[in-house]
């Protein structure tokens, strides 16, 4: 069960759009469409923000989109803003149990 | 609006034993997976274990496979985590996490604050 890689940080300015990878396996990433995709701001629990590769929970902004290729998913943040800067998290089902991303720090210049 | 409260962090010596519960309310707890999830100190978040809403299918990171227990009570809209034979490596902040739906593995829509346990001789 090892991680899934993502880099340890994307930077954008305020309105462009950043993506965020997720590389794993086809033992997870690569064989199931159960990709999700957190936000967490310092010292605050995750807040889902993607599940099932690209559906959004009701309340999160449309500026939020998640894909998959292969062993591979992403999370594009569209409109970059401030409060987008945070954290952020991909995980995925294994065959037998789930597994995060190493984490993503997203910087707003 | 959920709200999830976990309990039953501190420190322990390696070895050593927990039980973390985590109350539930504002929500039919009984339909629900939930999750614990964990962050050691500056790190990123692992995923620990799962329930299904009925309690009946349950599935654990293979780091605490044959030490820790997930478990519910849905008469008491609780979730506990029944740690044994704790490791450094465990220290983290505990979260309880409520499932999208009733199987086991649904990701987690609502997060408690977390707990923090701390294993240190």
């Amino acid at each position: 069960q090892s991680a899934l890689t993502q880099p340890a940080s994307v930077s954008g300015s305020p309105g462009q759009s950043i993506t965020i990878s997720c590389t794993g396996t086809s033992s997870d990433v690569g064989g199931y469409n159960y990709v999700s995709w957190y936000q967490q701001h310092p010292g605050k629990a995750p807040k889902l923000m993607i599940y099932d590769v690209s559906d959004r929970p009701s309340g999160v902004s449309n500026r939020f989109s998640g894909s998959k290729s292969g062993n591979t998913a992403s999370l594009t943040i569209s409109g970059l803003q401030a409060e987008d800067e945070a954290d952020y998290y991909c995980s995925s089902y294994t065959s037998s149990s789930t597994v995060f991303g190493t984490g993503t720090q997203v910087t707003v210049l | 609006e959920v709200q999830l409260v976990e309990s039953g962090g501190g420190l322990v010596q390696p070895g050593g034993s927990l039980r973390l519960s985590c109350a539930a309310s504002r929500f039919t707890f009984s339909s629900y997976a939930m999750s614990w999830v964990r962050q050691a100190p500056g790190k990123g978040l692992e995923w620990v274990s799962g329930i299904s809403a009925s309690g009946g299918t349950t599935y654990y990171a293979d780091s605490v496979k044959g030490r820790f227990t997930i478990s519910r009570d849905n008469s008491k809209n609780t979730l506990y985590l029944q740690m044994n034979s704790l490791r450094a490596e465990d220290t983290a902040l505990y979260y309880c996490a409520k499932g999208t739906g009733t199987a086991a593995r649904k990701p987690s829509d609502s997060w408690g604050q977390g707990t923090l346990v701390t294993v240190s001789s």
